[in-house]
């Protein structure tokens, strides 16, 4: 069984400019979740989605972050325009479903580094 | 507030010495915990999943173990292979999940 897919595994941008990454689940995974994990920490939930709905995005900042999960299988995280303290690595998750089974399979994640 | 505190930050053993890292949570209604494993460079990795207190989990070298407040990962006669960054998150009752700073865990040969 393929994991979660990412990429770009790395990114090295400007402070202000846009950048994108991109994420396809295990395949039959209903829920799909992104995470920001700064150095030293644990992973943060920026947002939740269940098939093409978001459940929960709480954390993310939608100023300059959006998010879509179109057709209920790849996502894009957006962040425009980004920050130095937007430096992270991005985590993409995908479960089950969200019940019993949503235990989370996690990509290798894409190191941000704003300069 | 939902809150998930590791402890300690960093441990390091001597093969075969046997240890606990602790996770303790507040929670509002607590759907779930789980334990994962991180390696440098990589995004973690699913060991366990609690559901209630009481319950206990195994898997080779480890045990997990859930009370209403906390949770243990036990680790017994550790090889350096267990040497990684151990995560505990919880899934609350809205669904949200949080994680701990995690455990890093270095096991000498």
């Amino acid at each position: 069984e393929a994991g979660v897919a990412q990429s770009p595994r790395y990114k090295i941008i400007e402070k202000r400019q846009s950048v994108a990454f991109w994420c396809n689940p295990i395949s039959g995974h209903a829920t799909l979740y992104w995470y920001q994990q700064i150095l030293g920490q644990g992973p943060k939930l920026l947002i939740q989605f269940q098939n093409n709905g978001v459940v929960d995005d709480s954390q993310l900042p939608k100023d300059r972050f959006s998010a879509e999960r179109l057709k209920g299988v790849d996502s894009t995280l957006k962040i425009q325009p980004a920050k130095l303290e937007d430096s992270a690595v991005y985590l993409c998750a995908s479960s089950l479903g969200r019940g019993i089974f949503n235990e989370q399979f996690f990509g290798p994640g894409t190191r941000l580094t704003v300069l | 507030e939902d809150q998930v505190t590791q402890s300690p930050e960093a441990l390091r053993l001597q093969e075969g010495e046997s240890s606990s890292l602790n996770c303790s949570y507040t929670v509002s209604g607590l759907r779930g915990l789980f334990w994962y494993r991180q390696d440098p460079g990589k995004g973690p990795e699913f060991l366990f999943t609690l559901y209630s207190a009481g319950e206990e989990k195994e898997k080779e070298r480890l045990k997990a173990t859930l009370t209403k407040k906390e949770s243990f990962l036990h680790i017994t006669a550790p090889k350096p292979e267990d040497s990684a960054t151990y995560l505990c998150a919880v899934q609350a009752r809205g669904n949200q999940f949080y994680f701990g700073t995690g455990t890093s865990l270095t096991v000498i040969p």
